[in-house]
């Protein structure tokens, strides 16, 4: 079976705090992508970051970080100084065989000035 | 560039009734998809074409679910005798190809509503 899990159901935070918003997911696959996609109030869901399963260097662009631990099915997001735009829902996706991707139930993230 | 478009933005419709979604993907993306949001849900996996052709239609929940892509861009999402329960927001998105999942772009939705 194939699944994410976000626990995290809702965060809230004050703009300047760092921030993690967890995702686990469950594959027998050995190749794999995994996705984040940030969902704003306006609505459309946006692009993050693609990851495959063998590429397990964690990677930096500006204040993002996401850190994959294969050991523990573990695909992270860390927002460094949080800013008031980052408000939204956080999906972490995941991409195996065939052409279907699935999706975890969002992380409603809250940042307050 | 322009980006995905989907018409109607807002469709209200009665129960027993059929509906038509529109997608219209970026231009020159092959591939693409259709999902369903439910509130407070990630969006759920409907079906995705790759070009013309239904490549993987798993995700429908039963045969009142049928999608097209006739000459491979544009593509209608088609519900029969709607029910209650088929109101959310349904999502499309398009990517270059399917070969591998890359990076999907999104449309704005059109929000179901059936009454």
């Amino acid at each position: 079976a194939q699944k994410v899990t976000q626990a995290q159901t809702e965060i809230s935070v004050v703009e300047k705090e760092d921030v993690t918003l967890d995702c686990v997911y469950e594959t027998r696959d050995t190749t794999y992508y995994l996705f984040w996609y940030k969902q704003p109030p306006s609505g459309e869901l946006v692009f993050l970051i693609r990851r495959n399963s063998f590429d397990e260097q964690n990677e930096i662009s500006g204040r993002y970080s996401w850190n994959f631990q294969k050991s523990t099915s573990s695909f992270n997001f860390t927002i460094t100084a949080s800013q008031v735009v980052d408000s939204a829902v956080y999906f972490c996706a995941l991409h195996t065989g065939g052409f279907k991707t699935i999706f975890g139930a969002g992380t409603r993230l809250f940042v307050k000035a | 560039g322009a980006g995905v478009s989907q018409t109607p933005s807002n469709k209200v419709t009665e129960k027993g009734k059929y509906v038509e979604l529109r997608c219209d993907p970026i231009s020159g993306h092959t591939a693409l998809y259709w999902y369903r949001q439910s509130l407070g849900q990630g969006p759920e996996f409907l079906i995705y074409f790759q070009g013309t052709g239904a490549a993987d239609d798993s995700g429908l929940p039963n045969d009142r679910f049928f999608a097209v892509r006739p000459e491979g861009s544009v593509s209608t999402l088609k519900i029969q005798r709607t029910e209650r329960g088929d109101s959310a927001v349904y999502l499309c998105a398009s990517s270059l190809d399917g070969v591998l999942p890359n990076e999907q772009f999104f449309g704005p939705g059109t929000r179901l509503t059936v009454l």
